[in-house]
């Protein structure tokens, strides 16, 4: 009964490829979120979606697009991977003015 | 704009120690705040928050209180144990639904 379940949990990949992260969340919130955490474990918002409406998009390369084809699923898309998108990224949801629920993270490693 | 500043770390200490890790904050209006924990090779997890000035939030012996004065939401635990080791985040939520985290502070706890 994961809350916000995130896949792959691990993703290795050349430089160069497109890679795509899926999220879902079973807790009926409305609104979801992309966070990259780096390996100093600094987390930046990448993006949100409030009912499958884009709220919040933050300096993010446009190799980077979300989609949300319904309120519980927010995917996220990268085009030519490179080095420097190594990191963990965390899918998380809400709904009010409660805290966040996080994922378990997907490690994404570009070589 | 907003933002927290948390106690930078690493932060050691002995089993049965007591803990505090500051934080403050900045922002406009009247913010909710918020810790989460992240152990090792998890996705964050709200430990507590607060919604008002002089609310104290509360849970598996850790406490904080809104100090709306100081602009201040430290974390306390009175006695650590070496399964309390993970990054902890203050992080704040404002009445237009954005958030903003520290940048974590580790905490390591020896037996």
């Amino acid at each position: 009964d994961t809350a916000v379940s995130q896949t792959p949990k691990y993703l290795v990949t050349q430089m160069g490829n497109d890679k795509s992260i899926k999220c879902e969340q079973n807790l009926g919130h409305d609104t979801m979120y992309w966070y990259k955490q780096d390996s100093k474990k600094f987390l930046k918002i990448m993006f949100s979606y409030n009912n499958k409406e884009l709220i919040i998009n933050e300096t993010v390369p446009n190799r980077f697009s979300p989609k949300s084809p319904d309120k519980a699923h927010l995917n996220l898309h990268i085009n030519s991977l490179e080095l420097g998108d190594s990191a963990v990224y965390f899918c998380a949801s809400s709904r009010g003015e409660e805290g966040y629920t996080f994922g378990s993270g997907t490690r994404l490693t570009v070589v | 704009g907003d933002s927290v500043t948390q106690m930078e770390g690493p932060v050691t200490l002995s089993e049965e120690a007591f803990l505090t890790i500051n934080c403050t904050y900045t922002a406009t209006g009247y913010p909710s705040l918020f810790w989460y924990v992240q152990y090792p090779g998890e996705g964050l997890q709200l430990l507590l928050k607060a919604t008002k000035a002089d609310d104290k939030g509360s849970n598996k012996g850790f406490e904080a209180t809104y100090r709306k004065e100081t602009t201040s939401f430290h974390l306390e635990k009175g006695s650590v144990q070496v399964s309390d080791s993970a990054v902890y985040f203050c992080a704040l939520r404002t009445n237009a639904g954005k958030s903003t985290f520290g940048d974590g502070t580790t905490l390591t706890v020896k037996p």
